[in-house]
């Protein structure tokens, strides 16, 4: 079956630290992969867009990278800062005809003083 | 430039009893999707229009959900009769095109509680 598979459990990290999240796919050969940051209480906001022939992409402390081979994606937050914590998204553009984004559950990061 | 406007924030109902929720897109966005978010899960989409016509709306529960979005621009989703496991935040979102072309701008979603 077509499953998307982010951490469950909450990651806690230390301010200052890389927080790294995980995504992984099995079944699907996305063409685009976005990542979200979702708040308590509101909706998704967009992060960062990757295709699949990039390998990483940058934008000020985040990275994300994207292993076709692997089927995972890396999002990666540097210098990381309590603002930062909040519920990270993934969702992979499949490219059927209805162009529909595949969500994963998300993973809440937490970073502590 | 205004986001994605959504009401209302919260609504708590009888089960069996309707509801109505309405959004705004960003203007100019061709496409509107509502979704709905249960807790601990990701969004699950619901419907997507393109302008004004329906391009998917397979995981709508269509004995009791429905949408619809006249002259293109603003939309309703509307549940009749509403069970428990309605209870979700109903999330709007547009986007300029086709997903593929970028990125989606979500409203602060509807927190639905069915008692």
């Amino acid at each position: 079956s077509q499953k998307i598979e982010q951490n469950s459990e909450a990651l806690n990290i230390q301010e200052g630290k890389t927080a790294t999240l995980t995504c992984n796919y099995t079944n699907y050969s996305p063409a685009y992969l976005q990542w979200y940051r979702q708040d308590p209480g509101r909706g998704p906001v967009f992060l960062l867009l990757i295709r699949e022939n990039e390998k990483e992409k940058r934008k000020e402390r985040l990275k994300v990278t994207f292993d076709t081979t692997l089927k995972q994606s890396l999002f990666h937050i540097t210098a990381s800062q309590p603002a930062d914590s909040a519920t990270y998204l993934c969702a992979l553009d499949i490219m059927d005809s209805n162009y529909q984004l595949i969500w994963g559950a998300g993973t809440k990061l937490i970073i502590k003083p | 430039e205004a986001g994605v406007a959504q009401s209302p924030r919260y609504k708590i109902i009888e089960k069996r009893q309707s509801v109505a929720f309405w959004c705004n897109p960003i203007s100019g966005h061709a496409t509107l999707y509502w979704y709905q978010q249960i807790l601990g899960q990701g969004p699950k989409l619901l419907i997507q229009f393109q302008n004004n016509g329906v391009v998917d709306d397979s995981q709508l529960p269509k004995d009791r959900f429905s949408a619809e979005r006249l002259k293109g621009v603003d939309s309703t989703l509307k549940i009749q009769p509403a069970k428990l496991e309605d209870s979700a935040v109903y999330l709007c979102a547009s986007s300029l095109g086709r997903v593929s072309t970028g990125e989606l701008f979500f409203g602060e979603g509807s927190r639905l509680t069915v008692l």
